[in-house]
């Protein structure tokens, strides 16, 4: 069945530390990808997205994510964090442009001040 | 401002009465859809609507029911609430003929069934 994984349920960082969220997808076909993030009481917002072109897209805050076919992956990272990325963050994905986003089970982020 | 409203934003109720949350989205978009959050579980689509009068169940339609009788709006109906169905609850929406498929997302609707 096609599915979403992401690894880490909860992370924990310092501020200043760097950032790397794995998200894997199973499904060989074409696929969209993208990174939502959800502030703590907030609702959620696109960070990133890929459609095509360039494997490496980068968003807003600072934050990129690397597509890596032959992997099945979209790692979102962040080179230094801030306290202010405290949220949790949902890699979705879309197969065959059918609109449906398939969601992974999300990655609690807090940073420590 | 182009957004996705749901009202209420907040709601307690009692198992068996019957609710309804609204949603509407004001950028003429054709496909909308309905979420429920739950800790460790992400995101799971409930029904989504592909056009007017156009519906279809999504993962978990089990206990809700949606309407599409306008374009601009999607509301979930719950005839008979259950505990099981307490849960953070967002509508979202995105042009069916567009490129890009960016969903854009209500700000959630907490439910809490007692």
């Amino acid at each position: 069945a096609q599915s979403v994984s992401q690894h880490n349920h909860h992370v924990i960082l310092s501020e200043a530390a760097s950032l790397e969220l794995g998200c894997n997808y199973s499904y060989g076909g074409t696929v969209n990808l993208f990174w939502y993030v959800q502030y703590p009481g907030q609702h959620l917002q696109l960070l990133l997205k890929y459609f095509s072109g360039d494997p490496l897209v980068k968003g807003i805050k600072g934050f990129e994510a690397e597509f890596i076919k032959s992997k099945f992956s979209f790692n979102l990272r962040k080179p230094s964090v801030q306290w202010s990325d405290t949220a949790e963050y949902f890699c979705a994905v879309i197969m065959d442009s059918n609109y449906q986003l398939i969601w992974g089970a999300g990655t609690k982020l807090i940073i420590k001040p | 401002e182009a957004q996705v409203t749901q009202n209420p934003r907040y709601l307690i109720t009692v198992t068996g009465k019957k609710l309804t949350v609204t949603c509407s989205q004001n950028m003429n978009h054709e496909y909308m859809s309905w979420y429920r959050q739950d800790p460790g579980l992400g995101l799971r689509q409930i029904y989504y609507s592909m056009n007017v009068e156009v519906t279809d169940k999504g993962d978990v339609p089990e206990g809700y029911k949606v309407s599409r009788k306008e374009k601009r709006n999607f509301p979930l109906i719950l005839e008979s609430p259950s505990p099981n169905q307490t849960s953070l609850y967002f509508c979202a929406s995105t042009h069916a003929r567009g490129t890009t498929q960016e969903q854009f997302f209500g700000p959630g609707t907490r439910l809490t069934v007692l």
